[in-house]
Parts: C-alpha cells; structure tokens; sequence
C-alpha cells in the first residue's frame, strides 16, 4: 500500500521554537507539497518541490522553509514558530507535471503554537 | 483573484437518497477537477478527476459534471450512506506540477 507519512501526528510548540515538520513517500514520485488547513479557508500552499532540491514558492511561504535533500523525503521548517501557525499540516506527493495527476495526502500533523 | 466556492453549511440527507454537492470558481479556467473525500483527523483522499474538456464522470455511486460555462462542478453520491459522512473538497487545475486549488470543502452527513 502506498504511503505518504507524516512523522508527527500531534506538536505542541512554545512562540520562538524552531519546528520541523517530516513527510517521506515510498512511490517514488518527483513532486511533493506542503499545505496548512484552516477552518473555513482550505488547503492552502506554503511550498513544493518537484525535484531533489528543488523547491518553489506556493501562497503562502511567509515564515517557513522547505528541504528536500533526498527524493523521498520532504521537511517542512518554522525558523521561530509563532500563535498564528496553529494549524493542520499536510504533505502531499504525486507523479510527474501533469495537471492530471492526483495527490496522494499524509494523514497530517496538527500543530498547536502556545 | 482566483477563488473557489463550495456551500459551507453542512448537507444533512436521509441514507438513500442522493446527495448533490456544489463547486462555483471565479477568475479561472481549470483544465481539471478533482475530489477528493477526508475524514476528520486524516488527509483528503482523491475520489475522481473530470477534464475540461468531459461534461461527466461516473464511478460506483459518484457522479461528477463539469460545466466550464457556468462555472461549477456538480458531485453527486446515490443510494447514499452513512459511511458516505465526511467533507468533501474540490480542487482546481491550470496546468503543471499539479498546482492545485482546493476550496474549503463541504461536510455531509449522512442519517440512517
């Protein structure tokens, strides 16, 4: 079965830490995104990357960072995590650059910023 | 700016009867639709993908239309179900590397 994994399934953070949010996929696919959810505002994109160390800004990168330093994996980084961060974050991947494809979702890590 | 609507107000139907969901975009021209299926806690899960260029799309018990003139997508389950309960998104796409745009989603539930 394939999978998109999410290494945390729950975060509290304390305003200032530094956050990092893991995703690896076993499919082998080139391209992999990072949304927040909110309620009422749906997915939005803060980034993607559609190769190994690529990557290209989605709506809204303010105050994130993305690596991807390996095919499968993708990391998603708050350099200072602040209250407005809150949120359910979600790795997706999918294969090659047509408007066809499908993503494939983790099941998400819902961070809480105190 | 682009923007995609679905009805916030959650869908409340008996089980069988067919539920009907709705996508409105502005300001766009998506050369695919998709839905996708997410339950509470966990990621959305893709369900179909309709081109610009099909007016329908059917599997199983799902239904969708695509009507590029007004704008709006149609998603429908028959003969729904209780395990059919969930929030369904719809998505948008121009083109490449899979940018696509989701809407906030509608929740239906579904009443034995």
């Amino acid at each position: 079965d394939v999978k998109v994994t999410q290494s945390s399934r729950y975060l509290v953070k304390r305003t200032g830490e530094k956050v990092f949010l893991e995703c690896v996929q076993d499919m082998d696919h080139e391209n992999m995104f990072w949304y927040r959810q909110d309620p009422g505002l749906g997915l939005r994109l803060i980034y993607f990357s559609y190769d190994v160390k690529m990557k290209e800004k989605g709506d809204i990168p303010e105050g994130y960072s993305v690596s991807r330093e390996k095919k499968e994996r993708f990391s998603l980084i708050l350099e200072s995590a602040s209250t407005n961060q809150t949120s359910m974050y979600l790795c997706a991947s999918s294969f090659g650059e047509s408007g066809a494809n499908v993503l494939t979702f983790g099941a998400g890590s819902r961070l809480t910023v105190l | 700016s682009q923007k995609i609507e679905q009805n916030s107000e959650a869908l409340n139907i008996q089980e069988g009867k067919t539920a009907t969901l709705t996508c409105n975009y502005t300001n766009y021209s998506p050369a695919y639709l998709q839905w996708y299926r997410q339950d509470p806690g966990r990621g959305p899960v893709f369900l179909l993908l309709i081109r610009e260029n099909e007016k329908e799309k059917r599997k199983e018990r799902l239904k969708v239309t695509f009507d590029t003139t007004l704008k709006q997508s149609l998603f429908h389950i028959t003969a729904s179900q209780p395990a059919d309960s969930a929030t369904y998104l719809c998505a948008l796409s121009s083109g490449g590397y899979n940018k696509l745009i989701f809407g906030a989603g509608t929740r239906l539930a579904v009443h034995p």
